[in-house]
């Protein structure tokens, strides 16, 4: 597609409950990045892909947290048992790959979680 | 761990005037030092990205420049407009990973 798309745009749970989040990054983009958005404050990392891999998964927060890519393109991020301190705005991004020497990333509008 | 601050966190300026965003930064093994908007309820537009070899980069308005050795950047937008009202975020990288800052909230009053 044209842009980074992040599905749904607002979801509010009540605690406990699991959520999932959608990211279809920009067809070609191997790399695709998840962030988290808390209030006030700046932008977590959480997760990045290669491909479908993720080397680097140090940024989930606890084991609720999950994510997974598949063909290369489509990533889902899954939080279970949702907590109050989970709300917050994920935002995923793409880029044309890995390495940010030159690298741009593409962010989506992000999915805003409010967990009641 | 590289640690990224903004300053100030909030700024309101009358239209016309010269905006200077700061940005600080600890560990200065950068790639490179990137500064975004965010408008509300949207995602990050990338502004200008300045290699770890540069010192400033251009834009039309915007101007960025890099002094690593003292870890600071900084963002200067030449007559304001109310347009440029937003959020903006200064991230450094290192390989596959940013680390923001907390963002600047400008302000332009018409």
């Amino acid at each position: 597609g044209a842009g980074v798309s992040q599905s749904p745009s607002n979801k509010v749970t009540e605690k406990g409950k699991d959520v999932e989040l959608r990211c279809d990054p920009i067809s070609g983009h191997t790399a695709l990045y998840w962030y988290r958005q808390s209030l006030g404050q700046g932008l977590e990392f959480l997760i990045y892909f290669q491909g479908n891999s993720a080397p680097d998964k140090s940024g989930l927060p606890s084991d609720r947290f999950s994510a997974e890519r598949t063909g290369g393109s489509v990533s889902t991020l899954t939080i279970q048992r949702t907590q109050q301190e989970d709300s917050a705005v994920y935002l995923c991004a793409s880029s044309l790959s890995a390495g940010l020497r030159a690298n741009v990333l593409t962010f989506g509008a992000g999915s805003r979680l409010t967990v009641l | 761990k590289q640690e990224v601050t903004q300053i100030p966190a909030a700024l309101s300026v009358p239209e016309g005037e010269n905006l200077v965003l700061n940005c600080s930064f600890t560990d200065s093994a950068i790639y490179n030092l990137q500064w975004f908007r965010q408008d509300p309820g949207k995602g990050l537009t990338s502004l200008l990205l300045i290699q770890s070899s540069q010192r400033e980069q251009t834009s039309g308005r915007l101007n960025a420049s890099l002094d690593k050795s003292s870890g600071r950047s900084t963002l200067y937008i030449a007559a304001s407009q109310p347009g440029d009202s937003a959020t903006y975020l200064c991230a450094s990288s290192n390989d596959y990973k940013l680390s923001f800052g907390a963002g600047t909230t400008v302000t332009v009053r018409a």
